[in-house]
């Protein structure tokens, strides 16, 4: 089934503990992206991908990295989280820049 | 889930008629726009997309009407079904040597029976 996994689907921490949030597409995509999304403010994009060792910021990077060492992964890390990091997730991909994407179910992070 | 719904706009459409939801997009160099749907508890999910070139395109019971002069943007659902409640979102791709992604706040779509 193809499909765009994320990994944990919840997560509860505390400020300044590095986290990872995996993500993982079977769809041999080149796009990738993480979205940010909070009441009241839709989807934020914060860093998207257009293939393999090629990423580029959103419009809200601050306080996240990301990597793509593989073409089917696109983990994303907050290395010292913050309150303000608390959110629900998304990844999404799609073939290309231009063309449709598949989100993820969501990963919905709290930093206490 | 629920809590990304709150402050939303809403828009109450009874059974079977017809729904319009608008979006006013920022950038008139934009060049891709897409209109997602998003369910309690769940990723977004594409709907219908749009090129500029374009004015106007159709879908399954969906159609998307793109006014470049005004900036804006609709998506219209004909014979509104219970399974069309959901947030939606617009999404434009403002193309100024990235592929970044601008969405949209969102708007409730409630049926009524």
């Amino acid at each position: 089934e193809a499909q765009v996994t994320q990994n944990p689907r919840y997560l509860i921490t505390v400020t300044g503990k590095k986290l990872t949030v995996t993500c993982s597409q079977n769809m041999n995509h080149e796009y990738m992206s993480w979205y940010r999304q909070d009441p009241g403010l839709g989807l934020r994009q914060i860093y998207y991908s257009m293939n393999v060792e090629v990423t580029d910021k959103g419009d809200v990077p601050e306080g996240y990295k990301v990597s793509r060492k593989e073409k089917r992964n696109f983990p994303l890390i907050l290395e010292s989280p913050s309150p303000n990091q608390t959110s629900l997730y998304f990844c999404a991909s799609s073939l290309g820049a231009l063309d449709t994407q598949y989100f993820g179910p969501g990963t919905r992070l709290t930093v206490l | 889930g629920e809590s990304v719904g709150l402050h939303l706009p809403t828009l109450s459409v009874q059974e079977g008629d017809n729904s319009i939801i608008n979006c006013a997009y920022s950038n008139s160099a934009s060049d891709y726009f897409i209109w997602y749907k998003q369910e309690s508890g769940k990723g977004p999910q594409f709907i219908i997309d749009i090129r500029s070139n374009m004015d106007k395109r159709q879908g399954q019971r969906v159609t998307v009407l793109l006014n470049k002069t005004v900036k804006h943007l609709s998506l219209q659902i004909a014979a509104t079904q219970p399974g069309d409640s959901a947030v939606y979102f617009c999404a434009e791709n403002p193309f100024e040597g990235t592929y970044k992604y601008i969405f949209g706040t969102g708007t409730r779509l409630k049926v009524l029976a």
